[in-house]
């Protein structure tokens, strides 16, 4: 596609329900992370991948949030037994190299809100 | 440690010019960019210096000094589409893509 697309783009859950938040980022962007942002702050960093392979995981908060990126395209998301603190919007952002800087491009966000 | 600081909210007159300051001290530096983000929406790539110095494109222009650990956004010719929260984000490992750590964001009001 033409930029990078997350969904749902809005999901409710009951606390304790698991949540699924899908990203399909920009066809042949080696790197995926994932950000997590609470309404009025910047996005603070979860996970990254470098094609499949999940390189960094430091930023996922507890053992409930888990991701995957199975064939180095798409990647899930999964947050078990949600609490009401993971509320946030979740945010995909995908880059075309694995070496630099690089320029990730951000999807639209997933606005999770946990009752 | 890694921190990144900017002013929560700015306020800006339609027609005018705002500057918008980024501080950061980060443990590496690799470049740093500015977003622009308007609410509910996705962050969008406005600007990126790795050099110290002033980057100009076209009403928006970004500078940055490594030795002091600042970088400025100027919004010149202020428009009421530019209402939107701008997000200040370091890359701090030169060996690789690594995440972009962001500041809070500014959110400025542009007002008539």
């Amino acid at each position: 596609g033409a930029g990078v697309s997350q969904s749902p783009r809005y999901k409710v859950a009951k606390r304790g329900q698991d949540v699924a938040l899908r990203c399909d980022p920009i066809s042949g962007h080696v790197s995926l992370f994932w950000y997590q942002q609470a309404l009025g702050q910047g996005p603070e960093f979860l996970t990254y991948f470098q094609n499949e392979a999940q390189l960094d995981k430091s930023g996922l908060p507890s053992d409930r949030f888990f991701a995957e990126r199975p064939e180095g395209s798409v990647s899930t998301l999964k947050i078990q037994r949600t609490q009401q603190e993971d509320s946030a919007v979740y945010l995909c952002a995908s880059s075309l190299l694995a070496g630099g800087p690089g320029l990730p491009f951000f999807g639209p966000g997933t606005r999770l809100t946990v009752l | 440690g890694q921190n990144i600081d900017q002013p929560t909210e700015m306020t800006a007159t339609e027609g005018a010019i705002v500057q918008i300051n980024c501080t950061y001290q980060t443990s590496g530096f690799n470049g740093l960019f500015w977003y622009q983000q308007h609410a509910g929406e996705a962050p969008t790539f406005l600007s990126y210096n790795v050099l110290d110095g002033l980057e100009e494109k076209g009403r928006f222009s970004s500078f940055l000094s490594r030795s002091k650990g600042y970088s400025y956004l100027l919004l010149k010719e202020l428009q009421m589409k530019d209402s939107a929260s701008y997000l200040c984000a370091v890359s701090d490992n030169p060996f690789g893509n690594t995440p972009l750590v962001f500041g809070k964001g500014t959110r400025l009001s542009v007002i008539a």
